[in-house]
């Protein structure tokens, strides 16, 4: 199994600004994934984030929007860029070794104002 | 891309009674992964259960149990002697080595006491 720590796991935000959330592994791990979950909703794959290359993302999500790094095989960030209230919602890290179970962080829960 | 199918938003059950979760996938793979999520208020996503295409067992944790009808691909989650803190969001997820997790639309599971 893998402990993921997410933070923060909440934020008020200022729209047009930008936040960065973080995802810390406790051990090495081949993939990891951001997903966005409106409350009450499936989870929305955003992007795959790639260690030591760009980021792989999925139709309607953009690196402009959404820059990921990953410069380990432990850390992942996600930044929300330029955000407005439609950005608001619960955005989930989880990382998995191939062909296993995913192990999700605790989530951020962002609101936009 | 495999699709994952819930077809029950809402489910109820009585305390120490027995409920079954419903799902359905489309895959054209012979070989994967699929999985039940626990999703409480506290937004931690919660391995229940795990099942590998190749096995012909069903799986079994303590109370949960799956009926894994590959032809049909049908994958459901049966909770024995439901408990208050079964209720969730569960989620049904799919993956295969060249596809990244799917997840169902999720059924919420209230229990009544």
């Amino acid at each position: 199994s893998a402990v993921i720590s997410q933070k923060p796991s909440r934020d008020i935000c200022q729209r047009g600004t930008s936040l960065t959330i973080q995802c810390q592994v406790d051990s090495q791990v081949t993939m990891m994934f951001w997903y966005r979950q409106q409350p009450g909703q499936s989870l929305t794959l955003i992007a795959t984030a790639n260690q030591g290359s760009e980021a792989t993302y999925e139709s309607g999500f953009v690196i402009d929007k959404f820059p990921i790094s990953r410069p380990n095989l432990t850390f992942s960030t996600l930044t929300v860029s330029n955000m407005s209230p439609e950005d608001s919602s619960i955005y989930l890290c989880s990382a998995d070794r191939v062909e296993t179970e995913a192990f999700f962080g605790q989530g951020t829960r962002l609101t936009v104002v | 891309a495999q699709t994952v199918t819930q077809s029950q938003p809402e489910m109820s059950v009585q305390e120490a009674e027995t409920v079954t979760l419903s799902c359905t996938y489309d895959t054209s793979e012979s070989d994967y992964y699929l999985f039940w999520y626990k999703q409480p208020p506290s937004r931690q996503m919660i391995l229940v259960i795990r099942q590998e295409a190749y096995k012909q067992q069903n799986a079994t944790e303590n109370r949960f149990s799956v009926n894994f009808q590959k032809a049909a691909k049908s994958f459901s989650l049966k909770i024995s002697d439901s408990q208050l803190g079964d209720a969730a969001m569960y989620f049904c997820a799919y993956r295969s080595a060249l596809d990244d997790m799917r997840f169902g639309a999720g059924t919420r599971l209230t229990v009544k006491p």
